[in-house]
C-alpha cells in the first residue's frame, strides 16, 4: 500500500517562531511533491511544488525534499496567525498515471 | 479565484431526493476529480476522469453517479443518500493524468447535509 503520512497534529507554535511540518512516503520513486494550506470549511490551496532534493523558497514558505530518506518539509518562518490552517502533503506515487495521494493533513496554530 | 467553480456551494437534501453537483474548469485541463472530505476525516478520491474517459473509481456506492460530458465539466448525480454521506465535496482538476509534475487545482467545494 502506497501511502503518505503526516502528523495530525496540533502544532502549535507563537508568532514570528518557525513552524515546521513534515511528510514521509512510502514510495521510493515518487517524483513530484506538493504542500497545499486549507483553512477550516475551505479547500485546499497550492501553496509549495517541489522536484528535486534540496530546498525551495518562496517567500516565508521553504520545502525541503530529501529522496533517500523518503521524507518532504514544510518552513514557515515568521509564522502569522493567518497561518493557522491545516496543511496537507501530496505526493505523485509512481505508477502510469500521476494521481496525488495526500496525507491526513497537520493542524497548525499560531497564537499571539 | 482558482479557475474551477463548484455549484451549489450548499445542499441540504432529503435521503429520497435526487440532486446533482456540477463542476466546472477554466483552466484548459484534461483531467478532473471527485473528492469526499468528512470532517476529521483525510481526502477521499473518489473518481478520476482524464479526457473525458473515467480512470478511476474508488470503490465509491452507486448511490454516486459520475458524469464527464466533457473535459471542462464534471457532475456528480446523487439519489438514495445516507447521511453519513453528509461532507464538504471537493472537485479539481490537473493538467492531465501522464504529466508527473503536476499539481491539482480545488474548487471551493460543495458542502452537502442529508436530513
Amino acid at each position: 500500500q502506497k501511502e503518505v503520512e503526516q502528523n495530525s497534529g496540533p502544532l502549535s507554535v507563537p508568532e514570528g517562531a518557525i513552524a515546521s511540518l513534515n511528510c514521509t512516503y512510502s514510495d521510493r520513486v515518487s517524483q513530484s511533491f506538493f504542500w497545499y494550506r486549507q483553512y477550516s470549511g475551505k479547500s485546499p490551496e497550492l501553496i509549495m511544488s517541489i522536484y528535486s532534493n534540496g530546498d525551495k523558497e518562496d517567500g516565508r514558505f521553504t520545502a525541503q525534499l530529501n529522496k533517500a530518506s523518503q521524507y518532504v518539509s514544510l518552513l514557515i518562518r515568521d509564522s502569522q496567525p493567518s497561518d493557522s490552517a491545516t496543511y496537507l502533503c501530496a505526493v505523485n506515487l509512481s505508477g502510469g498515471s500521476y494521481i496525488p495521494t495526500f496525507g491526513r493533513g497537520t493542524s497548525l496554530i499560531v497564537h499571539p | 479565484e482558482t479557475g474551477v467553480t463548484q455549484t451549489p456551494r450548499h445542499l441540504v437534501m432529503g435521503m429520497t431526493n435526487k440532486k446533482s453537483l456540477k463542476c466546472e474548469q477554466h483552466l484548459g485541463h484534461n483531467a478532473m476529480y471527485w473528492y469526499k472530505q468528512s470532517a476529521k476525516k483525510p481526502l477521499e478520491l473518489m473518481f478520476v476522469y482524464n479526457f473525458k474517459e473515467q480512470t478511476e473509481n474508488n470503490s465509491v456506492p452507486s448511490r454516486f453517479s459520475p458524469e464527464c460530458p466533457n473535459s471542462s465539466h464534471l457532475f456528480l448525480h446523487l439519489h438514495t443518500l445516507q447521511p453519513e454521506d453528509s461532507a464538504l465535496y471537493l472537485c479539481a482538476s490537473s493538467q492531465d493524468l501522464g504529466q508527473v509534475h503536476q499539481p491539482q487545482h480545488f474548487g471551493d467545494g460543495t458542502r452537502l447535509s442529508i436530513l
